[in-house]
């Protein structure tokens, strides 16, 4: 089954707490992408990666760092994660840029909730 | 870069009725405009999308329309039924851009059909 794998789907840690988010797809997709979701303001890009070691800033990159060293994974890392890093997470992947194309759209995984007292 | 403001955030109809939902962009240089459905607690998901060399395109009940010369575009669900309710986002990017990758998404429209 086609699909974007998102781990831990649910998180509570600490201010100042590494963590790590892990994204799979195993659709052999070229690009991938980061989101954060919060209510009142919708998606926003964090990071994406257009190929292996490519990746770019999105909208809201601060306090994020991405890594792409196979085509299949896209971890998001929080190296000192803050209380406004609480949010609702979504890996996305590809053929081709967020377009997709006209078959494949964009994929999304299930989401992972973070939440950093 | 690119910003998009959508509205209404929240929008109620009785099922059978019409909803709109209306998106503007910043960035003239966008030419592609996805519209995605989230039922609560899932992922969003692709429900119809518009490139700038159109000005409509229809898929049963869901529409698109775009005006590039007042860069704003419209979700249209004509007979809404129960199962339409969501919220539903808006976005926008650029193809020919430098940034190809960066997707741009409006604050996000929570629709109720009330049966």
């Amino acid at each position: 089954e086609a699909q974007v794998t998102q781990n831990p789907r649910y998180l509570i840690t600490v201010t100042g707490k590494k963590l790590t988010v892990t994204c799979s797809q195993n659709m052999n997709h070229e690009y991938m992408s980061w989101y954060r979701q919060d209510p009142g303001l919708g998606l926003r890009q964090i990071y994406y990666s257009m190929n292996v070691e490519v990746t770019d800033k999105g909208d809201v990159p601060e306090g994020y760092k991405v890594s792409r060293k196979e085509k299949r994974n896209f971890p998001l890392i929080l190296e000192s994660p803050s209380p406004n890093q609480t949010s609702l997470y979504f890996c996305a992947s590809s053929f081709l840029g967020p377009t997709g194309n006209s078959n494949q759209p964009q994929h999304f995984g299930d989401g992972t909730r973070l939440s950093i007292l | 870069g690119e910003n998009v403001e959508q509205h209404p955030s929240t929008l109620s109809v009785q099922e059978g009725d019409s909803a709109v939902i209306k998106c503007t962009y910043s960035d003239s240089a966008s030419n592609y405009f996805p519209w995605y459905k989230q039922e609560l607690g899932k992922r969003p998901q692709l429900i119809i999308d518009i490139r700038s060399n159109v000005g409509e395109k229809k898929d049963q009940r869901i529409a698109v329309t775009l005006n590039k010369t007042a860069k704003h575009f419209s979700l249209h669900i004509t007979e809404t039924q129960p199962e339409d309710s969501a919220v539903y986002f808006c976005a926008a990017h650029n193809a020919g851009g430098t940034s190809y990758g960066k997707l741009t998404f409006g604050q996000g429209t929570i629709l109720t059909v009330h049966p």
